[in-house]
Parts: structure tokens; sequence; C-alpha cells
């Protein structure tokens, strides 16, 4: 079974440029969180989608975020305008129901804003 | 104050060790307790959870939560230089977001 995967593995852009993050849950999976760990600090949760519809966005820094799901497979993350304190790594998870303990991450995508 | 704290290390023992990772944490709340390991460059990888307090072990891993302390625990018994890897505790009450630790890194040496 193939599990999260996300794309890029890493990105660098400069501040005020738009980035798009990929996540592709694993197949079944009806439950996708995205995450973001800043350098030296927790990760944090930023919004949660049940299908195609977000559940808790409640994490969102700002609305320079903008987060899809599409059919509710394949979630985006687009980041624009791109600030220098976006930078980190950006974690997706998925589950297959909501709640409980198991979520699967994927290996995150690294962004550096310059 | 944060939710969850948990001491970054880094931690560096001799293969064979007994090895303990803690996070405390405030929010009395929360419900589900997880460990994760991540190796470098990879995603966080469920490990050991316990649901409410008390122990679980698995193999070499146990898992302890005592909640009227707000502390959990993780032990690695017989570190094995595999082993060698960030470790973060998570925890979730009702909603599905789960709150981290920084993590603790560790070594193991063979």
């Amino acid at each position: 079974e193939a599990g999260v995967t996300q794309f890029p593995s890493h990105s660098v852009i400069e501040k005020g440029q738009t980035v798009t993050l990929r996540c592709d849950p694993i197949s079944g999976h009806d439950n996708l969180y995205w995450y973001r760990r800043v350098m030296g600090k927790e990760i944090k949760f930023l919004l949660h989608f049940v299908k195609e519809s977000k559940q808790d966005e409640s994490g969102m820094p700002n609305n320079r975020f903008l987060a899809e799901r599409t059919g509710g497979t394949y979630s985006t993350l687009k980041v624009q305008p791109a600030e220098l304190e976006d930078s980190g790594v950006y974690f997706c998870a998925s589950s297959y129901g909501g709640g409980g303990y198991e979520q699967y991450f994927g290996p995150g995508t690294r962004l550096t804003v310059t | 104050q944060k939710e969850v704290e948990q001491d970054p290390g880094p931690l560096s023992v001799p293969e064979g060790a007994i090895v303990s990772l803690n996070c405390t944490y405030s929010n009395s709340a929360f419900q589900y307790f997880m460990w994760y390991r991540q190796y470098s460059r990879k995603g966080p990888e469920l490990l050991m959870y316990t649901y409410s307090s008390g122990n679980k072990e698995d193999g070499r891993f146990t898992a302890q939560v005592d909640k009227s302390s707000k502390y959990i625990s993780l032990f690695i018994r017989d570190s094995q230089p595999s082993d060698s890897a960030t470790y973060l505790c998570a925890m979730r009450y009702t909603g599905n977001q789960f709150y981290f630790g920084t993590g603790t890194s560790l070594t193991v040496i063979p």
C-alpha cells in the first residue's frame, strides 16, 4: 500500500512569490490534515479535510494560505504571496476515520522563502 | 504556555541502554497520547499510542501515561543504533488535531 506522498520535496522561492504544495493521501482515507513545522518549533496543525470539506481550519495562519481538496482525493496548499516566516516543513497526514490516534504522515515539503 | 513540553535533548546513549523519553502537558482534556519516530528527512511514523491513563508495551517499547501528573513517557529497552531518530510525543482531545512536542533527538552509539 502506498503511503502519503507529497510534492515537491523541497521548494525555494522568493518573498512575494506563490507556491503550491501537493499531498496525495493513502487511498481510501477520507481524512486529510496539513501541519507545519517552523525551525526549532513543534509541528503545528493547520487544517483538516473530511473528503472535500474543510472540517477544521483553525490553525491556518492567515488568508495568504489556501487549501483545497479536489473531489476528496489529493489536496493542495497554496501560499500567496509567500513571506519569510512561511519557511518550514509542511507535512500532510491522512487517516481512514476521524478521531483516534492513527494519522499517517507524508515525508513533508521543505519550503524556503528567501 | 505551550500545550506540550518536551526536552529537545540531544540524548546520546550506548547501545543496549534503557532510554527514557518524556513529555508534560497542560491540558487535562487530552485523551489520546501518541509517540512518533522521525528519521532525518522523513515524515513522523507512529510508534506507540495510549488511550487515557496506563501502560502499553510493544516489544522493546513501553508507553506510560500518568494523567494525574500530566506526564507521559516512552521507554526503549536494549536500545539499538537503528533507534537513533527524533522522537515526538503527540496528543489530542475531542478534535482531530494533534498537539506535538518539539521532539527529542536520540543517538544510540554502537
